[in-house]
């Protein structure tokens, strides 16, 4: 079993349409999780970052972590077709410059006008 | 100001030849990563550097892979005698290592071994 599972997709969805992704992983050592949004053929960028349980919200993008379930899932509102991209979840056990980083294998994103 | 560096964006070798990728950091940024993306398989961590020294090194897959980084700045990745295995985008990241700040990684270099 890997650490982190992510579904592979893709996902399309029509523009407008509320967006769910969702990761689970194993190791209850991850303390903080993130979002990156992959557009094609660029690196990675950060969307949502967030530590421990709990919710952040961001624009149209809401973070969710469920610690004692070991989930997390990535909520998009009124999805635009500029939405569309690869989008990773990642987690580490500790912060700062040694926080390597463990990813989902990514799903992408097709917004359709 | 200007991003991540990486060059080649595209790589094109033959099986058995060495290559060697590199990569610029955002000035200042003390950390810098390597990641593999390969297709299916997300990103793979392959090395970590803090300043010109590598703590972790724990994702090479193999000893035909090696790393370095001089003057606290640029980083070469070089990867010898080349196999198909080894086509991937690798991935440069760096850091400026306050706690909850962001990787920024570069576009990457596309290996293709033919």
């Amino acid at each position: 079993q890997k650490e982190v599972e992510q579904d592979p997709g893709p996902l399309s969805v029509p523009e407008g349409a509320i967006v769910s992704l969702n990761c689970t992983y194993s190791n209850s050592a991850f303390q903080y999780f993130m979002w990156y949004r992959q557009y094609s053929r660029k690196g990675p960028e950060l969307l949502m970052y967030t530590y421990s349980s709990g919710n952040k919200e961001d624009g149209r993008f809401t973070a969710q972590v469920d610690k004692s379930s070991k989930y997390i899932s990535l909520f998009i509102r009124d999805s635009q077709p500029s939405d569309s991209a690869t989008y990773l979840c990642a987690m580490s056990r500790v912060t700062g410059a040694n926080s390597k980083l463990t990813f989902g294998k990514g799903i992408t994103l097709s917004v359709r006008p | 100001g200007a991003g991540v560096s990486q060059s080649p964006s595209n790589k094109v070798t033959e099986k058995g030849k060495d290559v060697e990728l590199r990569c610029d950091p955002i000035s200042g940024h003390t950390a810098l990563y390597w990641y593999r993306q390969s297709l299916g398989q997300g990103l793979e961590f392959l090395i970590y550097f803090q300043g010109n020294s590598a703590p972790d090194k724990s994702g090479l897959p193999s000893d035909r892979f090696s790393a370095e980084r001089t003057g606290g700045s640029v980083s070469t990745l070089t990867i010898q005698r080349t196999q198909q295995e080894d086509s991937a985008v690798y991935l440069c990241a760096s850091f400026e290592g306050m706690d909850n700040s962001p990787l920024h990684f570069g576009n990457g270099t596309r290996l293709t071994v033919t």
